[in-house]
């Protein structure tokens, strides 16, 4: 049973430049959402897609889109990358929504460095 | 923002000693969810405690919470050397649909 997998695991890209990872969930979720994690510092929500529309949103800029696939993979797109956009993005997947969030299982995550 | 914040941001101790991280929060929440790091990769779910819960065990794990003083504590038995990681508790806030506020860590050294 595959787990929650990300690609790439590791990119390099200069300012002004844009990029996109990907996820796909684990088997039988239907629920993306995607973190971001500087260095030192736990994960901040980015957003959430569940039926291919995003749900809830983090407190990021609107340079941060995703897509979710209605095989329910997922896309996350930065545009116009700061320095400041160097992280690990984790994305994590789950079953439906609630009102409770419950376990959330996450990819091994794509290191994003902005040079 | 950080919703949740660790003590303490690091702890270093022997194979066989006990290990205490500590959660302290802002908000209410649905339940509170401790997960690993290891070296920065992706994270590992330990245990989840719903707010009406007051102490957990899972294995060598043992989580509290106590919601008036909005803290919980993960407590590790017997720690091994294998338990070197980076803890995160994560609060599901009452009223949120689907995210999780993560504190920002505390990273444990174990040394065999």
């Amino acid at each position: 049973d595959a787990g929650v997998t990300q690609s790439p695991t590791h990119l390099i890209k200069t300012r002004g430049q844009q990029v996109t990872l990907r996820c796909s969930p684990k088997s039988g979720h239907d629920t993306v959402s995607w973190y971001q994690q500087a260095l030192g510092q736990g994960p901040q929500f980015i957003f959430q897609y569940y039926e291919e529309e995003e749900r809830q949103r983090g407190n990021f800029p609107d340079r941060f889109s995703g897509h979710q696939f209605p095989n329910y993979s997922s896309e996350l797109n930065v545009n116009a990358l700061l320095l400041g956009d160097s992280a690990l993005y984790l994305c994590a997947s789950s079953y439906g929504t609630t009102s409770n969030t419950g376990e959330l299982f996450f990819g091994e995550g794509s290191r994003l460095t902005v040079l | 923002s950080q919703q949740g914040e660790e003590d303490p941001q690091a702890l270093s101790i022997q194979e066989g000693e006990n290990a205490t991280m500590n959660c302290s929060y802002k908000t209410s929440i649905n339940n509170l969810q401790w997960y690993r790091q290891n070296s920065g990769r992706g994270l590992v779910h330990l245990i989840l405690i719903r707010s009406n819960e007051r102490e957990k065990h899972s294995g060598r794990l043992r989580v509290t919470l106590d919601t008036s003083k909005k803290s919980s504590s993960l407590l590790i038995t017997a720690s091994r050397a294998a338990d070197t990681a980076s803890y995160f508790c994560a609060t599901d806030a009452a009223g949120n649909t689907g995210k999780l506020i993560f504190g920002q860590g505390t990273t444990l050294q174990v040394k065999p």
